[in-house]
């Protein structure tokens, strides 16, 4: 099976523009997570969607929002982008919600905001 | 509430000698407990996980980590690190919330250095 991809993997913006990121999970896999990567502060969540549905949701302004298509692929929006949004993000999939599904990891899109 | 602590965050070791990256959690249930690896640059990479299964969980690339309920460990072992090895580990625990869902909470991580 094909793994977990994201686009674009790099992208430069400038503050006050907005972003979308995309990610296709797994084929069969119906969760997908988000998370923010920095050096200050490591791996946070952001939200999951199973089935379109946004069924966790970590703490994060309401710039940061996202949405799952009928055929699982997800994107991530940011709106009115700071210079702190500088990160690396993750997508993960996994099949369900259970504790025991293990999360497939893609390469990440590198956002920069100058 | 669950939460992960990651001891250390650098450890470095010599090539062909053994690899200790330790890990504790904290939960309200019975987690799930996982260990990813992340190269420069890369997505994370699922080393092992525990699912309440044997206590000690082979991984790839000669890894193992051992669950223990009485020390809330999940210490990540290897007996002889290689130099592609030199990573960024993360230790992570999955458990029910309040709501009924489970939401993987990830450890700081931790760098492993591999000197020749």
């Amino acid at each position: 099976k094909a793994g977990v991809t994201q686009t674009p993997r790099y992208l430069i913006k400038t503050r006050g523009q907005q972003v979308t990121l995309s990610c296709s999970p797994i084929s069969g896999h119906r969760s997908v997570s988000w998370y923010q990567q920095t050096p200050g502060q490591g791996l946070q969540f952001l939200f999951e969607y199973f089935s379109e549905t946004q069924r966790n949701k970590g703490n994060f302004p309401g710039r940061f929002s996202g949405r799952q298509f009928s055929n699982s692929r997800s994107e991530m929006n940011v709106s009115t982008l700071e210079l702190g949004d500088s990160a690396l993000y993750l997508c993960a999939s996994r099949e369900g919600l259970r504790s025991t599904d293990t999360q497939y990891f893609g390469p990440g899109t590198r956002l920069t905001v100058l | 509430a669950q939460s992960v602590t990651q001891l250390d965050s650098h450890v470095s070791v010599s090539e062909g000698t053994p690899v200790l990256l330790r890990c504790n959690y904290s939960s309200s249930y019975s987690p799930s407990l996982f260990w990813y690896v992340q190269h420069p640059n890369k997505g994370l990479q699922l080393l092992l996980k525990y699912t309440s299964a044997a206590t000690l969980v082979k991984g790839i690339n000669g890894f193992e980590a051992e669950f223990k309920k009485s020390e809330t460990s999940f210490h990540l072992t290897k007996p002889s690190a290689h130099m592609s090895d030199a990573a960024e580990y993360f230790c992570v625990v999955s458990d029910r919330q309040s709501g009924g869902s489970y939401i993987p909470t990830f450890g700081r991580g931790t760098s492993l250095i591999v000197h020749p």
